[in-house]
């Protein structure tokens, strides 16, 4: 089992729409958690850390469920522009464990 | 403020050869990881490291590469008599000590003939 997963998709979503996806990790350790965007195998950016509070920044949302152990992310009122693939990581040790990506289609 | 810088963002090199590639982490970070991203798979840790100190290469293969960072000048990746299986994309990301954020630098596109 990967130590943290994701489903690849792709999820092709009309703009506007509100999409969501989900990140499972098995490591119970992990203490830190982020989502990044990847665009065309580009560099990743960092998009959001991931607080067990939960945290929003503008259209974005996300949580974490530590009972459950996953993450996720919310994406409200999609753009075109959102178009990219979607790493999660998780951290304990510094090192960060991505899952494999998913890939956002944001059609007009 | 400049970011992650890498070099060079583009490398070709024969069976054999050896390939160095540099990072430059932000200003006031002093951790730097390594990553690598094979065509068609996702990012895969390879090494932490600190100002003259190797903290994790849990990801590092057991043959053929290593990593230093010096107390002067850039991060280096050196990985000798490379091979095809070799290329791929190779991404440095730094920190401040303390956050486990990381910032990705463009990367190096490592390709084997």
């Amino acid at each position: 089992r990967k130590e943290v997963e994701q489903d690849p998709g792709p999820f092709n979503v009309p703009e506007g729409a509100t999409v969501a996806f989900n990140c499972t990790y098995s490591n119970s350790a992990s203490q830190s958690f982020f989502w990044y965007r990847q665009d065309c195998r580009k560099e990743p950016k960092l998009l959001m850390s991931v607080y067990s509070s939960g945290n929003e920044d503008g259209r974005f949302t996300a949580q974490l469920n530590r009972a459950s152990q996953y993450i996720s992310l919310l994406i409200r009122d999609s753009k075109l522009s959102d178009s990219a693939t979607y790493l999660c990581g998780s951290s304990n040790t510094g090192k960060l464990i991505f899952g494999q990506g998913t890939t956002l289609q944001v059609k007009p | 403020n400049a970011g992650v810088m890498q070099n060079p963002r583009h490398l070709v090199r024969r069976r054999g050869q050896e390939a160095r590639l540099r990072c430059s982490p932000m200003k006031g970070h002093s951790h730097v990881y390594w990553y690598r991203q094979l065509p068609e798979e996702g990012l895969k840790f390879m090494v932490y490291l600190q100002k003259e100190n190797i903290i994790d290469e849990s990801g590092m293969p057991k043959e053929r590469f290593s990593a230093e960072f010096p107390k002067e000048g850039p991060s280096i990746l050196r990985i000798q008599q490379v091979v095809r299986g070799d290329s791929a994309a190779y991404f440095c990301a730094s920190s401040v000590p303390g956050s486990y954020e990381q910032y990705f630098g463009p990367g190096t596109r490592l390709t084997v003939t």
